[in-house]
Order: C-alpha cells, then sequence, then structure tokens
C-alpha cells in the first residue's frame, strides 16, 4: 500500500450543497492529484498540487476547488454540488513529476441527489 | 494533445485462455506507459511500466513492450486466472505535459472457471 487514505469513503448529498473530499497521505510525496472515474471516461485529472500552497487545474477543474495547507494533506472541495459531478472520485500521489509512477487511493463515491 | 485508447471490453475469457488487451497512444514528446488494474470497490494498483521505446514491462505474469513504431503498448498473459478479473487501463505521461497521465477508458475483463 502506498500509504494513502481517502475520507469519506461514501457520501451522498443534495444538490446545492458543499462537499469536501479529504486525501492523506503517510509518504510525505510532494506531488497530489484528484482523479475523477466516470464510465466511458476512464480517469480524468481534476486538480494537482506540486508542494504546500501549489496547486494547478487539471482537464475537469471546473466547480472544484483544492487546498493544501499540509504536505500530507490534499482537500477537494466542491462548493455547490451538482448531480453531474455524482463520481469515484480518486486520489493519487506521486514522489516525482510526471513520468513518475502514480499511486491511488481507495476512492470516494460520491452520489449527488 | 495526448490520448490514449484501449480496446472495448467487457472481456470474458476462460481460466487459463491467452489474453492480449490492445493499447495505442498519441504523445507530442517522450512518453512513458503503464498499465494500472483496478478490483472491484478498490483504487488503481501500477501493473507494469515502460520508460522507453522497446522496453518490456512485466510483473505477475502480464507483459507489454513499449513499441514506438506502431505507437503500441498492448498487455498480454499467457495463462489468466480467475483472481485476474478487474478492470485494466492503459495510461501515458508524457514529458511535454507537466504532471498529468493520460489515462484509456478501462477494459473490464471477466475470467470464467
Amino acid at each position: 500500500d502506498a500509504g494513502i487514505t481517502q475520507s469519506p469513503r461514501h457520501k451522498v448529498t443534495e444538490t446545492g450543497t458543499p462537499v469536501t473530499l479529504r486525501c492523506h497521505q503517510t509518504e510525505n510525496h510532494r506531488y497530489m492529484y484528484w482523479y475523477r472515474q466516470d464510465p466511458g471516461h476512464g480517469l480524468r485529472l481534476i486538480h494537482y498540487s506540486y508542494g504546500v500552497k501549489d496547486t494547478d487545474k487539471g482537464e475537469v477543474s471546473d466547480g472544484y476547488s483544492v487546498s493544501r495547507s499540509k504536505t500530507e494533506d490534499f482537500l477537494l472541495t466542491l462548493e455547490s454540488a451538482t448531480s453531474s459531478q455524482t463520481s469515484v472520485y480518486f486520489c493519487a500521489i506521486s514522489e516525482g513529476l510526471a513520468p513518475d509512477t502514480q499511486y491511488f487511493g481507495p476512492g470516494t463515491r460520491l452520489t449527488v441527489l | 494533445g495526448d490520448s490514449v485508447t484501449q480496446m472495448e471490453g467487457p472481456v470474458t475469457l476462460s481460466e487459463e485462455a491467452f489474453l492480449t488487451i490492445n493499447c495505442t497512444y498519441t504523445a507530442t514528446g517522450y512518453p512513458s506507459l503503464f498499465w494500472y488494474v483496478q478490483y472491484p470497490g478498490e483504487g488503481l494498483q501500477l501493473l507494469l511500466k515502460a520508460t522507453k521505446a522497446d522496453d518490456k514491462g512485466s510483473n505477475k505474469g502480464f507483459e507489454a513492450t513499449y513499441r514506438k513504431e506502431t505507437t503500441s503498448f498492448h498487455l498480454e498473459k499467457g495463462s489468466v486466472q480467475v483472481s485476474d478479473s478487474a478492470v485494466y487501463f492503459c495510461a501515458l505521461s508524457d514529458t511535454n505535459t507537466g504532471n498529468q497521465f493520460y489515462f484509456g477508458t478501462g477494459t473490464s475483463l471477466t475470467v470464467i472457471p
């Protein structure tokens, strides 16, 4: 195991409510990533971080924000959840820049009603 | 832009059959190529990788060879087991695209006894 936990593992919420997902690592890796997994799309990058307080957008960043105040934690926030954000969210970490291997957490299944 | 295309599933095989899952890629730089496996309810696990042309990645009986001339990285296993039932993702990471991984849409494999 790569020492990555995600919380919560499952969440059901209502449209319009804020939601925060947490990724925690024990590896002290510099790079952390948030992906969403949807049928027919594989995994798509939402945001990533290359250090404390350093973040950047990925392919599907609209409607999401992130924060990283400590090396070990990377938070993903849906400011006002929509049904299109129903998905499985995965956190990943890597020691170095791509093409370094990315290691994935167990995922969070989010349902927005 | 960079992309990965892998064969559509689902794939159903009998135990001890030969497996091939096709993967082709488009990249602007010098990509590294990966196969990840996802078991039900879990995150993605690295299966194997290759970082330059003609490299062969191998693990747990699975193999894939980085073919630059055909831009391919097909996954093979000589004799599948029931425990190989999972979803397999091909991915690339390109030196020209910073930290981003590009994933295929996944191929579901079911192995029946």
